[in-house]
């Protein structure tokens, strides 16, 4: 099945950027969707289909994807950003519908 | 606002049986497929199972298939995990979650420990 493939962690000072990338085979021809989940809470949605932001999220908070690797970036990180971070795509080929990358711990410095 | 809220989690002895169940709010349930999603201490998330909107659809992760087994009633507005010969990396926090395509609706899961 599709594998998405993440770096385990990140780390960033606050108020510079973060990029998170999520690597697969040709993955610019899907739809990438990216959570936040913070320690005993449930994920939350912070981008879906690539760019789009759900209502609540940040604009500083954004998606793209090209190639065989999709980027979440965050601007002007702030302590309250440090989570774990997955992507995730859709895969209605098969009968494994829901894809989820291994996951980046960003960590604010 | 979708609100879903999971119960049913548990300590269980390894080979044994354990049922979830997910009571959903906020959205016409029926019209949404669901799918429970699972995170092992230490490890990502993980998706488990999705039924579609009038249950005659079942999906399963390798993982699960054969040992799980997922249905919803439409007229409860509730979703359950039926699981059964629990091993102990059944181990995590089971979240309930609307997903179709992305998750715009996730529950604060139930915790289910399988140990001797």
């Amino acid at each position: 099945s599709y594998v998405l493939t993440q770096p385990p962690s990140v780390s960033v000072a606050p108020g510079q950027t973060a990029r998170i990338t999520c690597g697969g085979d040709n993955i610019g021809s899907k739809s990438v969707h990216w959570y936040q989940q913070r320690p005993g809470q449930a994920p939350v949605l912070v981008v879906h289909d690539d760019t789009d932001r759900p209502s609540g999220i940040p604009e500083r908070v954004s998606g793209s994807n090209s190639g065989n690797t999709a980027t979440l970036t965050i601007s002007r990180v702030e302590v309250g950003d440090e989570a774990d971070y997955f992507c995730q795509v859709w895969d209605s080929s098969s009968d494994h519908l829901v894809i989820f990358g291994g996951g980046t711990k960003l960590t604010v410095l | 606002e979708v609100q879903l809220l999971e119960s049913g989690g548990g300590l269980v002895q390894p080979r044994g049986s354990l049922r979830l169940s997910c009571a959903a709010s906020g959205f016409a349930f029926s019209d949404y497929a669901m799918s429970w999603v699972r995170r092992a201490p230490g490890k990502g998330l993980e998706w488990v199972s999705t039924v579609s909107g009038n249950g005659g659809s079942t999906y399963y992760a390798d993982s699960v298939k054969g040992r799980f087994t997922i249905s919803r009633d439409n007229s409860k507005n509730t979703l359950y995990l039926q699981m059964n010969s629990l091993r102990a990396d059944d181990t995590a926090v089971y979240h309930c979650a609307k997903i179709w395509n992305y998750g715009d609706g996730w529950g604060q899961g139930t915790l289910v420990t399988v140990s001797s």
